[in-house]
């Protein structure tokens, strides 16, 4: 079974530019998160998805940030402008639903954003 | 803001002793979880504890849960150079699926 599969791995930007992650969530897991991981930090939620329902987004500088998901499958996350503070590593996961999985979460291995 | 802060920041051991590391939290849980991140990866689920379990076992893997002290530890046995990784406590609330996670331990194993 296939993981949690994101693109692209690595990105460097100029700061003021848009960038778009991609990430394509394990097959039948109908929750999917966007997560920021900051060095030396651990995750923190910026969205969450119940198919294609945003059930949590209060995380999420919307001013900058924008995500979809489509046909409650796949799903991007934009910034739009970049800023310097934006560089991180973006994680995507997905999980069953809760009652079902207890809330296990399964990551992608991340894009590795940097704004220069 | 982070619900857990694990301790210590970051532990180096021989290979082959046992690595212990422990999560603090400041709210009602209903689960926690530990999680493993290798190096320019994504996080790997280790092992689950319900709010009303005190211990839990799987392979190498020992979780101890004290809930009247917000507090979990994690006990690797038997350490092996690819258990070099950095390790998350996760916790969440009942009614609310939120993960929060704690800062992180880096456990480097020396061969």
């Amino acid at each position: 079974e296939a993981g949690v599969v994101q693109s692209p791995r690595y990105k460097i930007i100029e700061k003021k530019q848009p960038v778009a992650f991609w990430c394509n969530p394990i097959s039948g897991h109908n929750t999917l998160y966007w997560y920021r991981q900051n060095l030396g930090q651990g995750p923190e939620l910026l969205i969450r998805y119940e198919n294609e329902e945003a059930v949590d987004d209060s995380q999420l500088p919307k001013d900058r940030f924008s995500a979809e998901r489509l046909k409650g499958v796949d799903s991007t996350l934009k910034i739009q402008p970049a800023e310097l503070g934006d560089s991180a590593v973006y994680l995507c996961a997905s999980s069953l639903t809760w009652r079902r999985a207890k809330n296990i979460q399964y990551f992608g291995a991340g894009t590795r954003l940097s704004v220069l | 803001s982070q619900q857990g802060e694990e301790d210590p920041q970051a532990l180096s051991i021989q290979e082959g002793e046992n690595a212990t590391m422990n999560c603090s939290y400041k709210t009602s849980i209903n689960n926690l979880q530990w999680y493993r991140q290798n190096s320019g990866r994504g996080l790997v689920h280790l092992i689950l504890i319900r709010s009303n379990e005190r211990e839990k076992h799987s392979g190498r893997l020992r979780v101890t849960l004290d809930t009247s002290k917000k507090s979990s530890s994690l006990l690797i046995t038997a350490s092996r150079a690819a258990d070099t990784a950095s390790y998350f406590c996760a916790t969440d609330r009942l009614g609310n699926e939120k993960l929060t996670f704690g800062t992180g331990t880096r456990l480097t194993i020396i061969p």
